[in-house]
């Protein structure tokens, strides 16, 4: 299967840990972008990046979030001292741009984070 | 900001109804919008888009048209079958990023 792949699927973990999500996006996609989904919610952009540089990140983003893009292939994004305000679904989406044109964003399956 | 309105759900239909899910947009410029589906247990999944005015994005049997006039991109599908139950977004990106900003999604349960 050559779609997006989200590890893990589902993490739980006490009120000020740390925790980090993987995604590895389409092989010959060179944007990645992570999403949040809270219930009831549609997802929500967090940052994005372009091979291995971020170009972008919302206000949601707080200083304890980082992302990271290494070599441009795989996507890590960690969370530092995690609230209960944290827990949502992860979502990770790649394309290809090329040109300013781009291809559709294809989504992994997310990973579930609850915070107790 | 960019904003995208759909209809509250959540919305239950039986085999063989008419199908319609508003979604309207605020937004500058141009975007191009879509309709994402998410199947129970499933990743989302692109439906259809358009990217500009007048357009007609269609798949599976769903069409749905992007009207500037209106800043609208209702859904449409003339027959649902038990098996299009899921959530369905509407979204619009613009600019240069792509970045997608979605609607809040409506659930449909079709029913036999």
């Amino acid at each position: 299967d050559t779609g997006v792949s989200q590890n893990p699927r589902h993490k739980i973990t006490k009120r000020g840990q740390n925790v980090t999500f993987r995604c590895d996006p389409i092989s010959e996609h060179n944007r990645l972008y992570w999403y949040r989904q809270t219930l009831g919610q549609g997802p929500e952009f967090l940052t994005y990046f372009q091979n291995e540089a971020q170009l972008e990140k919302s206000r949601l983003l707080s200083d304890r979030f980082s992302a990271e893009r290494p070599k441009g292939s795989f996507s890590t994004l960690e969370i530092q001292r995690t609230e209960q305000g944290d827990s949502a679904m992860y979502l990770c989406a790649s394309s290809f741009v090329l040109a300013g044109v781009t291809d559709t964003q294809y989504f992994g399956p997310g990973t579930r984070l609850t915070v107790l | 900001g960019d904003s995208v309105t759909q209809m509250e759900g959540p919305v239950t239909l039986s085999e063989e109804a008419f199908l319609t899910i508003n979604c309207t947009y605020t937004a500058t410029g141009y975007p191009s919008l879509f309709w994402y589906v998410q199947y129970p247990g499933e990743g989302l999944q692109l439906l259809l888009k358009a990217t500009k005015a007048d357009d007609k994005g269609s798949n599976k049997g769903f069409e749905a048209t992007y009207r500037k006039e209106t800043t609208s991109f209702h859904l449409e599908k003339g027959s649902v079958q038990v098996s299009d139950s899921a959530v369905y977004f509407c979204a619009l990106t613009r600019g240069s990023n792509y970045k997608l900003t979605f609607g809040k999604g409506t659930l449909l349960t079709v029913n036999p």
